[in-house]
């Protein structure tokens, strides 16, 4: 069935950068949209980021826009998010998550944990 | 104002229904956007439980079963979602959420107790 497995978070200081990579798998990763989508504790999801299909394009929350990039690798099935000059309000779960074609997120995985804090 | 505000808490007993809202601001008008609706329990990620723009043009989540539902109010601007015949595994905060000008905007959520 349908997974994405995140990967890369972890403690950081603010300031610094971290790459997260999502794993995809039971999906036809080339035809999807990916999002990242994050949580910080105790709060509501905020999404951060989309890029289509074909990597062709790329949208960002005003959050985040200048800090973060996203890419992908079709050919690993893999997602990535760069994210640079990190802020303790970026402290949150970072989840994936794809939809087919231009469809909003469907398929979710179970999120990395990122904290910013000197 | 917020694009998308739904109420903090909703409580209902097992067995009722729970009507959930999620209202647009003024000005964005809720028949031109597909309201995606999603459940997180306690402790775990997200599920995308539907997606709802018109009677033709709305998606069960893969595995959702259909006392779930959606429809729109177009008087109050807002995006529904049902619940019926409720269970304490749906206990749980919803949100709901559309893509609005190039980006992808969620509701605060709505956290359902049942009790």
């Amino acid at each position: 069935q349908a997974q994405m497995v995140e990967s890369g978070g972890g403690v950081v200081q603010p300031g610094r950068s971290l790459r997260l990579s999502c794993a995809a798998s039971g999906i036809s990763f080339s035809t999807y949209g990916m999002h990242w989508v994050r949580q910080a504790p105790g709060k509501g999801l905020e999404w951060v980021a989309l890029i289509w299909y074909d990597g062709s394009d790329q949208f960002f929350a005003e959050s985040v826009k200048g800090r973060f990039t996203i890419s992908r690798d079709n050919s690993k099935n893999t997602l990535y998010l760069q994210m640079n000059s990190l802020r303790v309000e970026d402290t949150a779960v970072y989840y994936c998550a794809g939809g087919p074609n231009t469809s909003g997120p469907t398929v979710w995985g179970q999120g990395t944990l990122v904290t910013v804090s000197s | 104002q917020l694009v998308l505000t739904q109420p903090t808490s909703l409580s209902a007993s097992p067995g009722a229904s729970a009507r959930f809202t999620c209202t647009l601001r003024s000005g964005i008008k809720v028949g031109t956007y597909r309201i995606y609706w999603y459940q997180q329990r306690p402790g775990s990620f997200p599920r995308y439980l539907l997606r709802y723009k018109s009677d033709s043009d709305k998606q069960q989540g893969s595995g959702v079963p259909s006392r779930f539902s959606g429809s729109k109010d177009a008087s109050t601007n807002a995006g529904l979602l049902f619940i019926s015949g409720l269970q304490s595994e749906d206990e749980a905060d919803y949100y709901c959420a559309i893509w609005y000008t190039y980006t992808w905007v969620f509701g605060g959520g709505t956290k359902l107790t049942v009790l």
